[in-house]
């Protein structure tokens, strides 16, 4: 079955870059994603990369797939305060339903 | 701009009552989900459902039912809450064929 891992705490310093690793499972997934929720919130999408791609870029943020290690990073270049918050990884496989698999999320914690 | 409401931010009942969230889309979306979240745990699909009247069970559909009389409109009902139900609960609605969820703000469940 399908099942999504991150670690559940990262701290960093403010202005440094956050690497935020996630390994997945199932190696039938379609879309993979980082969502971001900031204290008493819902979850935000940030951004999304097909299974087709290796590396995606928008911003501040870069997203990198090992498809082969089922591996998958989010860094955050020039961290700030208000980066702080849960991130959440998440998959969809291909056929039937849009079912999303969400990782455990991790928390970071930006230090000014 | 999507938007996704819940009927309660915070909600606090006694075991053994019955318990409604109530969630709301603006969108159209035919895709409507019910998540909780938990720490450690990440988010895991209760509930979700892709058109009205239709419901589907996810991962823990136990303690829990849905109802789907509108498109825009999806319940969550505990027939009898337990205190091993306390926990965040989200909502979130999407197209059939997109690639992203949205999310509502949660609501924070107690049951003592």
């Amino acid at each position: 079955g399908e099942d999504v891992e991150q670690s559940l705490f990262l701290s960093v310093r403010e202005g440094d870059s956050s690497v935020i690793n996630c390994t997945y499972t199932d190696s039938s997934s379609t879309y993979l994603y980082w969502y971001k929720q900031e204290p008493g919130a819902g979850l935000q999408l940030l951004t999304y990369i097909f299974s087709n791609m290796d590396m995606k870029q928008d911003q501040r943020l870069t997203v990198l797939l090992n498809k082969k290690d089922k591996h998958l990073s989010l860094r955050i270049a020039d961290t700030q305060t208000g980066d702080s918050a849960i991130y959440f990884c998440a998959e969809t496989l291909s056929g039937g339903y849009q079912k999303v698999t969400f990782g455990t999320g991790t928390k970071l914690q930006v230090i000014p | 701009d999507v938007k996704v409401t819940q009927s309660s931010r915070y909600l606090v009942k006694r075991t053994g009552e019955k318990v409604f969230l109530e969630c709301v889309q603006d969108m159209d979306h035919e895709n409507m989900f019910w998540y909780r979240q938990d720490p450690g745990l990440g988010l895991r699909l209760i509930y979700f459902s892709y058109d009205v009247k239709m419901k589907e069970k996810g991962d823990i559909p136990e303690g829990y039912s849905v109802s789907r009389e509108k498109k825009e409109r999806f319940s969550l009902i505990l027939e009898s809450a337990s205190t091993n139900q306390t926990s965040m609960y989200l909502c979130a609605s999407s197209f059939p064929s997109q690639e992203t969820q949205y999310f509502g703000p949660g609501t924070r469940l107690l049951v003592l």
